[in-house]
Parts: C-alpha cells; structure tokens; sequence
C-alpha cells in the first residue's frame, strides 16, 4: 500500500499553535486530504491540496510540497475541543489511502 | 440530506457466523470502499470500488468479501467471522472523474465485536 507517515502523538496548549506533518510517497499522487476523527466517531473532511502551497480556512490551514512528498495541517487558537485525531489521505492513483493518524490533546 | 448510511451500528456476533454490514450512499458517487479501525493502527482500507462490479483488494482483505451490483450499495460480507474481526467499520463514498476525486464521506461506523 501507499507509505503514509505521521507522528503518533502530539500535546498543546489551549490557544496555542500546532503543527501536524505528514509525508507521503510523491509516485500517483493526485492530491492530499486532511480529515479530524473524534473518539468513536467518523473522520470529517477538514482540507484538501492538490498544488502546492498554503490553503487556509479558518482556524485551520494545510499546507502541500509536492516535490518534497510533504503536507503539513496548522491548527491555531487552540481549543480544548480540537482534541481528536488528524489524518491524512493520499489520492494514489484512483484510490484514497490513510495514513495512521496523529492523537493531539490539547491541554489546559 | 446526502449521507452515507451503514447498519448496524453495532453488533455481536458469534465466530463462524455469516454476517454482512450494509452500506448505501445517495450521492450516486462511483467510489466506494471498506475500511476497519483498531487502537493504534488507524483507518486501514480493506476493499474499495471504483465502480459498479469493480472492486479491488485494499491492505486487508482476508476474511472479508464485498460486491457491488448497484452504484448505491457496498456490502461487506463476513462468510465466517473470528474474534480477530472485532473492531470499528467505516464504509465511505467519493465522486471521482478520472485520476482525480474529491473527498470521502463516511457513514457512521460499526462497531462489531465476535466472541
């Protein structure tokens, strides 16, 4: 399968700043997904970045190299309840492939 | 409301026991597929279609079976469940023209345990 990478965990502080990396393997790439997961529940769609750059929606902004086979998902003003996993998806071909996700628990 | 509906939600069942989980989307996308979650691991694909009577494997597909005789629907099949089947089930759909799709909704999940 497509090799994704993420880190496992990750700890801020509420109102802070986070970044959240991820690395993907660049051959059939056709774009890069950034989903959040809370406990038990569905992954949602946060942003998506087919060119390289910086796309930024809010709270959120997600960043793609294409070159470098690197996204990165920036999360500021935290809130407690941006508590959850972020995963990133890779469009590999015609297919869409997660990576492992990454926890993040924002703290007091 | 476009959705993508799975049933159940949760389930047990017992090993041996055939079951299918159910999934049905009414976005008339071409993309479907199958994933399972466990602690630690993340969101591991196990069967996807690109459409109608096209489906292929993803990273773990043994001990499961899907078919897709209509666009709306993805059943995954389990002809005889074992305790290492237990886990989280999401089923999700995306419209995709080519090369290129956008992105995936998600149904709601099942929970399946198999003693």
């Amino acid at each position: 399968g497509q090799n994704i990478d993420q880190p496992t965990e990750m700890t801020a502080t509420e109102g802070a700043i986070v970044q959240i990396n991820c690395t993907y393997q660049t051959s059939g790439f056709n774009g890069l997904f950034w989903y959040q997961q809370h406990a038990g529940e569905a992954p949602t769609f946060l942003s998506y970045n087919v060119l390289d750059g910086l796309e930024e929606k809010g709270r959120f902004s997600s960043f793609l190299s294409r070159s470098k086979g690197y996204s990165y998902l920036l999360l500021k003003e935290l809130q407690m309840k941006d508590s959850a996993s972020y995963l990133c998806a890779d469009n590999y071909g015609q297919n869409f492939v997660f990576g492992p996700g990454t926890r993040l628990s924002v703290l007091p | 409301e476009a959705q993508v509906t799975q049933n159940p939600r949760y389930l047990i069942t017992v090993t041996g026991k055939k079951l299918t989980v159910t999934c049905s989307q009414n976005m008339n996308h071409e993309y479907m597929s199958w994933y399972r979650q466990d602690p630690g691991l993340g969101l591991r694909q196990i069967y996807y279609s690109m459409n109608v009577e096209v489906t292929d494997k993803g990273d773990v597909p043994e001990g499961y079976k899907v078919s897709r005789k209509e666009k709306r629907n993805f059943p995954l099949i389990l002809e005889s469940p074992s305790p290492n089947q237990t886990s989280l089930y999401f089923c999700a759909s995306r419209r995709t023209t080519g090369m290129v799709g956008t992105e995936a909704f998600f149904g709601q999940g099942t929970r399946l345990t198999v003693v």
